[in-house]
Protein backbone atom coordinates (compact mmCIF):
# COMPACT_ATOMS: atom_id res chain seq x y z
CA UNK A 1 0.00 0.00 0.00
CA UNK A 2 1.26 3.74 -0.78
CA UNK A 3 0.38 4.99 2.60
CA UNK A 4 -1.75 8.33 2.71
CA UNK A 5 -1.45 10.25 0.24
CA UNK A 6 -1.77 14.43 0.48
CA UNK A 7 -1.01 16.83 -2.44
CA UNK A 8 0.30 19.37 -2.94
CA UNK A 9 3.46 18.85 -0.30
CA UNK A 10 3.76 22.51 -0.41
CA UNK A 11 1.77 25.55 -0.89
CA UNK A 12 2.56 29.02 -1.05
CA UNK A 13 -0.55 31.36 -1.61
CA UNK A 14 -1.72 34.69 -0.91
CA UNK A 15 -3.97 36.11 1.84
CA UNK A 16 -7.42 36.19 0.15
CA UNK A 17 -7.42 33.37 -2.11
CA UNK A 18 -8.68 29.65 -1.63
CA UNK A 19 -6.81 26.90 -0.77
CA UNK A 20 -7.39 22.97 -0.91
CA UNK A 21 -5.56 20.51 0.58
CA UNK A 22 -6.53 16.71 -0.75
CA UNK A 23 -5.83 13.44 1.11
CA UNK A 24 -6.12 9.85 0.17
CA UNK A 25 -6.84 7.56 2.75
CA UNK A 26 -5.05 3.76 2.69
CA UNK A 27 -7.62 1.69 0.86
CA UNK A 28 -9.83 -0.51 3.91
CA UNK A 29 -9.07 2.42 6.09
CA UNK A 30 -13.08 3.79 7.90
CA UNK A 31 -11.58 7.04 9.98
CA UNK A 32 -9.81 9.98 8.47
CA UNK A 33 -8.30 12.77 10.75
CA UNK A 34 -6.93 15.95 9.12
CA UNK A 35 -4.69 17.73 11.79
CA UNK A 36 -2.75 20.90 11.83
CA UNK A 37 0.68 21.67 13.81
CA UNK A 38 2.76 24.76 13.88
CA UNK A 39 5.01 25.66 16.33
CA UNK A 40 3.25 28.20 18.70
CA UNK A 41 0.18 25.14 19.50
CA UNK A 42 1.17 21.44 18.26
CA UNK A 43 -0.72 19.49 16.66
CA UNK A 44 -4.06 19.87 16.72
CA UNK A 45 -6.98 17.83 14.97
CA UNK A 46 -9.39 19.67 13.27
CA UNK A 47 -11.96 17.36 12.49
CA UNK A 48 -12.48 13.66 11.71
CA UNK A 49 -14.65 11.55 9.67
CA UNK A 50 -15.95 7.94 10.37
CA UNK A 51 -17.75 5.74 6.63
CA UNK A 52 -17.26 9.19 5.37
CA UNK A 53 -19.52 11.18 7.54
CA UNK A 54 -17.83 14.28 9.83
CA UNK A 55 -18.29 13.00 13.43
CA UNK A 56 -16.25 15.54 15.36
CA UNK A 57 -15.44 19.12 13.77
CA UNK A 58 -14.89 21.58 17.27
CA UNK A 59 -11.30 21.85 15.91
CA UNK A 60 -12.36 23.59 12.97
CA UNK A 61 -10.70 27.10 13.62
CA UNK A 62 -13.42 28.93 12.11
CA UNK A 63 -16.21 28.92 9.32
CA UNK A 64 -13.27 29.91 6.69
CA UNK A 65 -12.19 25.90 6.97
CA UNK A 66 -14.47 23.30 5.55
CA UNK A 67 -13.81 19.84 5.17
CA UNK A 68 -15.27 17.20 2.96
CA UNK A 69 -15.16 13.33 2.55
CA UNK A 70 -16.84 12.84 -0.79
CA UNK A 71 -15.99 8.67 -0.78
CA UNK A 72 -14.10 6.55 1.13
CA UNK A 73 -10.65 7.31 -0.78
CA UNK A 74 -10.77 11.07 -0.49
CA UNK A 75 -10.97 13.82 1.07
CA UNK A 76 -10.22 17.76 0.96
CA UNK A 77 -9.69 20.65 3.14
CA UNK A 78 -10.63 24.03 2.29
CA UNK A 79 -9.84 27.37 3.39
CA UNK A 80 -11.72 30.46 2.02
CA UNK A 81 -10.19 33.02 2.47
CA UNK A 82 -7.09 32.47 3.84
CA UNK A 83 -4.90 34.04 6.18
CA UNK A 84 -1.40 34.24 6.95
CA UNK A 85 -1.94 33.17 10.69
CA UNK A 86 -3.13 29.88 8.82
CA UNK A 87 0.52 28.85 7.56
CA UNK A 88 1.12 25.66 8.85
CA UNK A 89 1.46 22.13 8.43
CA UNK A 90 -1.46 20.24 7.96
CA UNK A 91 -1.76 15.98 7.81
CA UNK A 92 -4.35 13.69 6.73
CA UNK A 93 -4.49 10.63 9.25
CA UNK A 94 -6.32 7.75 8.38
CA UNK A 95 -7.39 4.74 10.68
CA UNK A 96 -9.55 1.60 10.45
CA UNK A 97 -11.79 2.19 14.17
CA UNK A 98 -13.01 -0.89 15.81
CA UNK A 99 -15.31 -1.03 17.95
CA UNK A 100 -13.40 0.04 20.89
CA UNK A 101 -11.45 2.82 19.14
CA UNK A 102 -8.41 4.14 20.22
CA UNK A 103 -6.57 2.40 16.83
CA UNK A 104 -3.72 3.26 15.53
CA UNK A 105 -3.35 5.89 13.03
CA UNK A 106 -1.43 6.42 9.78
CA UNK A 107 0.06 9.73 8.48
CA UNK A 108 0.65 11.08 5.31
CA UNK A 109 3.26 13.28 4.68
CA UNK A 110 1.56 16.67 5.28
CA UNK A 111 1.19 20.03 3.13
CA UNK A 112 3.28 22.99 4.33
CA UNK A 113 1.08 25.82 3.80
CA UNK A 114 2.00 29.45 3.63
CA UNK A 115 -0.33 32.28 3.32
CA UNK A 116 1.66 35.50 2.10
CA UNK B 1 -10.41 12.13 24.80
CA UNK B 2 -7.56 13.13 26.72
CA UNK B 3 -4.32 14.32 26.31
CA UNK B 4 -1.00 12.95 27.33
CA UNK B 5 1.96 15.58 29.10
CA UNK B 6 5.60 14.09 27.74
CA UNK B 7 8.44 14.83 29.97
CA UNK B 8 11.10 16.15 29.31
CA UNK B 9 10.04 18.58 26.58
CA UNK B 10 13.66 17.86 25.49
CA UNK B 11 16.52 15.48 25.72
CA UNK B 12 19.73 15.49 24.27
CA UNK B 13 21.56 12.45 24.99
CA UNK B 14 25.48 10.94 23.15
CA UNK B 15 24.77 8.53 20.60
CA UNK B 16 25.23 4.97 21.87
CA UNK B 17 23.22 6.33 25.32
CA UNK B 18 19.61 5.08 27.02
CA UNK B 19 17.23 7.65 25.79
CA UNK B 20 13.95 7.60 28.69
CA UNK B 21 10.72 10.07 28.19
CA UNK B 22 7.73 10.00 30.43
CA UNK B 23 4.09 10.28 29.53
CA UNK B 24 1.47 11.21 32.29
CA UNK B 25 -2.31 11.16 31.65
CA UNK B 26 -5.36 11.97 33.63
CA UNK B 27 -7.33 9.41 33.74
CA UNK B 28 -8.39 5.67 33.13
CA UNK B 29 -7.21 4.42 29.54
CA UNK B 30 -7.73 1.17 26.97
CA UNK B 31 -4.40 1.85 25.65
CA UNK B 32 -1.50 3.90 25.39
CA UNK B 33 0.35 4.61 21.81
CA UNK B 34 3.66 6.21 21.10
CA UNK B 35 3.91 8.09 18.33
CA UNK B 36 7.29 9.37 16.43
CA UNK B 37 7.94 12.49 13.85
CA UNK B 38 11.57 12.68 12.39
CA UNK B 39 11.83 16.56 10.82
CA UNK B 40 9.60 17.56 8.55
CA UNK B 41 7.74 14.42 8.42
CA UNK B 42 4.38 12.95 9.61
CA UNK B 43 4.43 10.98 13.06
CA UNK B 44 5.15 7.23 13.12
CA UNK B 45 3.48 4.76 15.15
CA UNK B 46 6.31 2.97 17.10
CA UNK B 47 3.55 1.27 19.62
CA UNK B 48 0.40 0.21 21.46
CA UNK B 49 0.07 -0.69 24.68
CA UNK B 50 -3.07 -2.22 26.32
CA UNK B 51 -4.09 -1.22 29.76
CA UNK B 52 -3.66 -4.74 30.81
CA UNK B 53 0.18 -4.88 29.81
CA UNK B 54 2.75 -4.11 32.39
CA UNK B 55 5.58 -3.69 29.27
CA UNK B 56 6.11 -4.32 25.76
CA UNK B 57 9.37 -4.24 23.48
CA UNK B 58 9.76 -3.53 20.09
CA UNK B 59 13.31 -4.41 18.94
CA UNK B 60 15.11 -0.96 21.07
CA UNK B 61 11.93 0.50 22.22
CA UNK B 62 10.28 0.01 25.29
CA UNK B 63 7.10 0.82 27.26
CA UNK B 64 6.46 0.31 30.31
CA UNK B 65 2.59 1.38 31.39
CA UNK B 66 2.02 2.03 35.42
CA UNK B 67 -1.92 2.38 35.24
CA UNK B 68 -2.12 3.41 39.22
CA UNK B 69 0.25 5.47 38.56
CA UNK B 70 -1.22 7.21 35.00
CA UNK B 71 2.12 7.34 33.27
CA UNK B 72 4.07 5.59 31.05
CA UNK B 73 7.41 5.51 29.73
CA UNK B 74 9.54 5.24 26.22
CA UNK B 75 13.16 3.60 26.41
CA UNK B 76 15.60 3.62 23.74
CA UNK B 77 18.88 1.90 24.04
CA UNK B 78 21.57 2.33 22.05
CA UNK B 79 20.39 5.10 20.46
CA UNK B 80 21.52 6.06 16.99
CA UNK B 81 21.55 9.63 15.49
CA UNK B 82 18.85 7.88 13.37
CA UNK B 83 16.62 8.12 16.52
CA UNK B 84 16.59 12.00 16.66
CA UNK B 85 13.01 13.05 16.52
CA UNK B 86 9.68 14.51 18.28
CA UNK B 87 8.20 11.73 20.45
CA UNK B 88 4.66 11.84 21.37
CA UNK B 89 2.12 9.56 23.46
CA UNK B 90 -1.56 9.19 22.74
CA UNK B 91 -3.41 7.85 25.45
CA UNK B 92 -6.41 6.49 24.80
CA UNK B 93 -10.04 5.72 26.43
CA UNK B 94 -11.56 4.11 23.51
CA UNK B 95 -12.43 7.37 21.86
CA UNK B 96 -11.57 7.38 18.27
CA UNK B 97 -9.82 10.25 17.98
CA UNK B 98 -6.36 10.65 19.74
CA UNK B 99 -5.07 14.14 21.15
CA UNK B 100 -1.59 14.49 21.03
CA UNK B 101 0.70 16.34 23.40
CA UNK B 102 3.50 18.96 22.56
CA UNK B 103 6.14 15.87 22.71
CA UNK B 104 9.70 15.40 23.78
CA UNK B 105 12.30 16.69 21.21
CA UNK B 106 15.27 14.07 21.41
CA UNK B 107 18.53 14.99 20.12
CA UNK B 108 21.25 12.67 19.35
CA UNK B 109 24.73 13.54 19.43
CA UNK B 110 27.45 12.41 17.46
Amino acid sequence: DAGVIQSPRHEVTEMGQEVTLRCKPISGHNSLFWYRQTMMRGLELLIYFNNNVPIDDSGMPEDRFSAKMPNASFSTLKIQPSEPRDSAVYFCASSLILAGGGETQYFGPGTRLLVL
Amino acid sequence: SQQGEEDPQALSIQEGENATMNCSYKTSINNLQWYRQNSGRGLVHLILIRSNEREKHSGRLRVTLDTSKKSSSLLITASRAADTASYFCAPSQGAQKLVFGQGTRLTINP
